[in-house]
């Protein structure tokens, strides 16, 4: 099975610190993303990467930056830590659709970050 | 820009009634996906969709996608308990995409 592992399930943090939130996955996937998921708002994209050393924007990117130095660790940072960045951060990985990715996003159990 | 809309938002039912939920883009779909999140778990794929009109089957559990490529339902005959959670579609507009938007889910509570 993939298995797609987030460093910490819950962490709480003061305004204004860096925070990073690490990611590994163990199935050589070349896609890697990050969510976070609010409540009535769904999941919402921050930011993906396709290869190593790629990203790309999401839908939310303010606030964060990535770090994919290897293919299989996919870092989220919070550069200055802030009370509405509180949420749920769900990373996921799939395999690109040429090499017969077809089954989806396989997720972590996710972060659970608390700002103070 | 793309969204993904689905309803309803919560959803109650008796142990043994049917569920539906919907899912409506505002654009096209090249394919789209479900997911299922457990209370206090992460998102598990369930199925792909891809063409139009497509009908799938898991057990109780029933995909569609719309001839338009627009919309998607998921319906589960005679509910049980085990289906308690929170169902997302997402949705990509373009074929050979790694990029999915996900819908707001749908929260399906059963009671015994």
């Amino acid at each position: 099975d993939v298995k797609v592992t987030q460093s910490s399930r819950y962490l709480v943090k003061r305004t204004g610190e860096k925070v990073f939130l690490e990611c590994v996955q163990d199935m050589d996937h070349e896609n890697m993303f990050w969510y976070r998921q609010d409540p009535g708002l769904g999941l919402r994209l921050i930011y993906f990467s396709y290869d190593v050393k790629m990203k790309e924007k999401g839908d939310i990117p303010e606030g964060y930056s990535v770090s994919r130095e290897k293919k299989e660790r996919f870092s989220l940072i919070l550069e200055s830590a802030s009370t509405n960045q509180t949420s749920m951060y769900l990373c996921a990985s799939s395999l690109s659709i040429w090499r017969g990715g077809r089954y989806g996003y396989t997720f972590g159990s996710g972060t659970r970050l608390t700002v103070v | 820009g793309q969204q993904v809309m689905q309803i309803p938002q919560y959803q109650h039912v008796q142990e043994g009634e049917d569920f539906t939920t919907y899912c409506n883009s505002s654009t096209t779909l090249s394919n789209i996906q479900w997911y299922k999140q457990r209370p206090g778990g992460h998102p598990v794929f369930l199925i792909q969709l891809v063409k139009s009109g497509e009908v799938k089957k898991q057990k109780r559990l029933t995909f569609q996608f719309g001839e338009a490529k627009k919309n998607s339902s998921l319906h589960i005959t005679a509910t049980q308990t085990t289906d308690v959670g929170t169902y997302f579609c997402a949705g990509t507009t373009t074929s050979g995409t790694y990029k999915y938007i996900f819908g707001t889910g749908t929260r399906l509570k059963v009671l015994a």
